[in-house]
């Protein structure tokens, strides 16, 4: 079983809609919690960090529940510049390793 | 430096030469990592430094594929006997120690033809 697993979509939106991405994960002693942003063709970006109360960044939402072990990214009031591969990442702490999923991508459409 | 940066950008190679990949993470991120992402493809992890410790090497694809990190800060992976499959982009990262996040270089694109 992968460490970290994503649908990998694509999700096809148009402007305006709200959309949300779940991620989950295998080890039940994983610490830390991202999402990254990565644009066509671009490295891979951090969008924001995951807390255990969840937390807030203008139009984006994350959230963890550790009790299914999943963490989940909402988008409201999409843009087309939100289009590109949304990037689940853990860490387990111990020696700081992360651990990627393979990304779900988003397209915006006008 | 403000980022992490890598050389060359792009690299474009005959079959069965060797390369070189440079990586220089952020001044004081004593975590190192370095994947390769093919073509719509996901991240692939290949090794990882942290301070002192012994690397994981575990995602190295084959013993053509060896990293070294000198003194804590620079990083170069090689590629022996390159091959057609190993074309893609070779991602650094680097990150403080304790979970935190890290931050990406822009690449390396290798073209074996």
């Amino acid at each position: 079983r992968k460490e970290v697993e994503q649908d990998p979509g694509p999700f096809n939106v148009p402007e305006g809609a709200t959309v949300a991405f779940n991620c989950t994960y295998s080890n039940s002693a994983s610490q830390s919690f991202f999402w990254y942003r990565q644009d066509c063709r671009k490295e891979p970006k951090l969008l924001m960090s995951v807390y255990s109360s969840g937390n807030e960044d203008g139009r984006f939402t994350a959230q963890l529940n550790r009790a299914s072990q999943y963490i989940s990214l909402l988008i409201r009031d999409s843009k087309l510049s939100d289009s590109a591969t949304y990037l689940c990442v853990v860490n387990r702490g111990n020696f700081n390793k992360f651990y990627f999923g393979s990304g779900t991508k988003l397209n915006v459409k006008p | 430096g403000a980022g992490v940066s890598q050389s060359p950008s792009n690299k474009v190679t005959e079959k069965g030469k060797d390369v070189e990949l440079r990586c220089d993470p952020i001044s004081g991120h004593t975590a190192l990592y370095w994947y390769r992402q093919s073509l719509g493809q996901g991240l692939e992890f290949l090794i990882y430094f942290q301070g002192n410790s012994a690397p994981d090497k575990s995602g190295l694809p084959s013993d053509r594929f060896s990293a070294e990190r000198t003194g804590g800060s620079v990083s170069t992976l090689t590629i022996q006997r390159t091959q057609q499959e190993d074309s893609a982009v070779y991602l650094c990262a680097s990150s403080l120690a304790g979970g935190s996040s890290y931050t990406f270089g822009s690449g390396t694109r290798l073209t074996v033809v």
